[in-house]
């Protein structure tokens, strides 16, 4: 069975920095770009970085752009999100997801249950 | 990276058929056939049910469809069922190399 687990998740103060990661099992890692996507309380998806299957590219959502940073060890079948400079507004439910396809964008067919990080002073 | 845009909510009676739109750009639905929708019940995690366009994934019932013209792209539901009561979400590629959400659609089946 395909399965992601992120965990890392907490509350936090406003300027802090926190590592969320994502541990996959029963699947090819190394084959597929990965995503984090984050999901404001009551509010909609929003996509908020990929890295390809090699970890040779990444990608940001100007709303985390220079802040956040996505990595991946494929030895390890695990992504990671280091988040610095954390913002209220950065607070959501965070999940990883795998792209169907070695290139982003092309549909985020397995998705972990996700993890809670509060910015709050 | 403006959201694309989709209608608030939507609703339908059992086995009526129920049609989401979403509105994007040249820059993205547009210009792309990388177009998704989700299902999200409350409380879970999205699960994809359309991806580039108007393909399903392996379990997902046929009565979902989906198609694209110009930048606007869509999810029909055919023969509404009540386990189909959720959020739904459609996301595309982007020209700027990101992934854009629409703000969600919320499907009431009466």
């Amino acid at each position: 069975e395909v399965q992601l687990l992120e965990s890392g998740g907490g509350l936090v103060q406003p300027g802090v920095s926190l590592r969320l990661s994502c541990a996959a099992s029963g699947l090819t890692f190394n084959r597929y770009t990965m995503n984090w996507v984050r999901q404001a309380p009551g509010k909609g998806l929003e996509w908020v970085s990929g890295i390809s299957a090699r970890g040779d590219r990444t990608y940001y959502a100007d709303s985390v752009k220079g802040r956040f940073t996505i990595s991946r060890d494929n030895s390890k079948n695990t992504l990671y999100l280091q988040m610095n400079s954390l913002r209220v507004e950065d607070t959501a439910v965070y999940y990883c997801a795998k792209d169907m396809a070695w290139n982003l964008g092309y549909g985020m067919d397995v998705w972990g249950q996700g993890t809670t990080v509060t910015v709050s002073s | 990276q403006s959201a694309l845009t989709q209608p608030p909510s939507v609703s339908g009676s059992p086995g009526q058929s129920v049609t989401i739109s979403c509105t994007g750009t040249s820059s993205d639905v547009g210009s792309y056939n990388r177009v998704s929708w989700y299902q999200q019940p409350p409380g879970t995690a999205p699960k994809l049910m359309i991806y580039e366009v108007s393909n399903r994934p392996s379990g997902v019932p046929d009565r979902f469809s989906g198609s694209k013209s110009g930048s606007t792209a869509s999810l029909t539901i055919n023969g509404l069922q009540a386990e189909d009561e959720a959020d739904y979400y459609c996301s595309s590629y982007t020209s700027g190399s990101t992934v854009v959400f629409g703000g969600g659609t919320k499907l009431t089946v009466l």
